[in-house]
């Protein structure tokens, strides 16, 4: 079936690690993002990227790094100068990078700091 | 800057009934995008309905549709014949036609509860 995978569901992280989440898609869209959701809020831009080894900063990209190496993948790193990285966290992609395309989402990973 | 507002934190609705979920938003764009996006305990974020700005005529999903009024901006959501599983977080969001980003702006989310 086609769709967004994000791995893994659950992560914990120690304070000083950087964790990275995986998302792949085989739906051959071009754009990827990255959210951010925290309890009783919508959706923050973290990343985003519309080709292969291209990619820009969002609304809150300070603590975070993407690589988009492969059309399919756009793994997010957490690092450790994200102050407060614990959070539930979207991949989502589009087609293209054309706005009326509808962006569609993973089923998101959850990250606690410990 | 655009923002996107859902003034109605939590709504509630007997099964079976029909309920409208607010939602207001500010832009100085003449043409964008305009989404709501369900999301149930499992998290994952579902789209709803969409509506082009350049089209007068309002969109539906069968039991979902939309009220788009264009120079009031605002967008609202009615579910007809509410069932259990519409229970969820409701987000509506905007895109901007012409964005180098092409990002979603969000709501706050509005929860819906569905009374059995």
């Amino acid at each position: 079936d086609g769709g967004i995978t994000q791995s893994p569901k659950y992560l914990f992280r120690k304070e000083g690690q950087n964790v990275t989440l995986s998302c792949e898609q085989n739906l051959n869209h071009d754009a990827m993002y990255w959210y951010r959701q925290d309890p009783g809020q919508g959706l923050r831009l973290i990343y985003y990227s519309q080709i292969v080894n291209d990619f820009q900063k969002g609304d809150i990209a300070e603590g975070y790094s993407v690589s988009r190496e492969k059309k399919e993948s756009f793994p997010l790193t957490v690092t450790s100068a994200q102050k407060n990285p614990t959070a539930f966290y979207l991949c989502a992609s589009s087609m293209d990078r054309y706005s009326g395309n509808t962006i569609y989402f993973g089923e998101g990973s959850w990250l606690t700091v410990v | 800057a655009q923002t996107v507002t859902q003034s109605q934190p939590e709504m509630s609705v007997q099964e079976a009934e029909t309920v409208t979920l607010s939602c207001t938003y500010d832009t100085s764009e003449s043409d964008y995008y305009l989404f709501w996006y369900k999301q149930p305990p499992s998290r994952q974020m579902i789209l709803v309905i969409r509506q082009e700005a350049y089209k007068q005529q309002n969109a539906t999903e069968n039991r979902f549709s939309v009220n788009f009024q264009k120079a009031a901006k605002s967008f609202s959501l009615k579910i007809s014949d509410s069932q259990l599983g519409d229970a969820a977080m409701y987000f509506c969001a905007y895109r901007p036609w012409m964005d180098s980003s092409y990002k979603l702006i969000f709501g706050s989310g509005t929860r819906l509860l569905v009374r059995p």
